[in-house]
């Protein structure tokens, strides 16, 4: 059964950093590429960041860009994201989620990253 | 970029009725769209990829279709558990692009 286990979020000072983490299981962790997926409170699915299997290619969205770097570890089948600078509308819940072909096939759960003074 | 527009943004249904959600691209995007559903509190499952392909274990009366720039998704007969969100995924061009989504509720 395909896991996907996001941990790290919280809450955080605007400006400040922190670091999300993606834990998978079953499945060939280093054979497909990985995502990042971000919702902020009644509001729509945004996409914000994909890396290949082998860490080749890296795609950021606009809004992220400079601000996250997303990672991955295959020996450790995790996913990271990095945040820095954070800003108020970086609030959100963040999931990871894995790629097949085009689409994503499995989302984790999410983790909730708030952003406020 | 490609936009996604998708409609309606909310949407009721009776128990057995026939319901349609529709995303409308900016460009062709052949075929490579998905549709998922996200139920309150829950990750979203995908439903149909390639416009029209139902993911496995995901009941017959969930179908899709389309091309070019105009997609749909029917749901053939409402069931309680189909109350959720549901949105589209392009996938043809790089950034992959969602649909704003639809709420789906019981009438």
């Amino acid at each position: 059964e395909v896991q996907l286990v996001e941990s790290g979020g919280g809450l955080v000072q605007p400006g400040r950093s922190l670091k999300l983490s993606c834990l998978a299981s079953g499945f060939t962790f280093s054979n497909y590429g990985m995502n990042w997926i971000r919702q902020a409170p009644g509001k729509g699915l945004e996409w914000i960041a994909s890396i290949s299997s082998s860490s080749n290619y890296i795609y950021y969205a606009d809004t992220v860009k400079g601000r996250f770097t997303i990672s991955r570890d295959n020996g450790k089948n995790t996913l990271y994201l990095q945040m820095t600078s954070l800003r108020s509308e970086d609030t959100a819940l963040y999931y990871c989620t894995k790629l097949k072909s085009y689409y994503f096939d499995y989302w984790g759960q999410g983790v909730m990253v708030t952003v406020s003074s | 970029d490609i936009q996604m527009t998708q409609s309606p943004a909310s949407l009721s249904a009776s128990l057995g009725e026939t319901v349609s959600i529709e995303c409308l691209a900016s460009e062709d995007i052949y075929s490579y769209l998905a549709w998922y559903q996200q139920k309150p509190g829950k990750s979203p499952q995908l439903l149909i990829y390639a416009a029209n392909r139902l993911q496995d274990g995901v009941p017959s009366r969930f179908s899709g279709s389309g091309s070019g720039t105009q997609y749909s998704l029917k749901i053939s007969g409402m069931q309680p558990e189909d109350e959720g969100d549901y949105f589209c995924l392009q996938g043809s061009k790089f950034p992959p692009a969602l649909g704003s989504g639809t709420k789906l509720e019981i009438k």
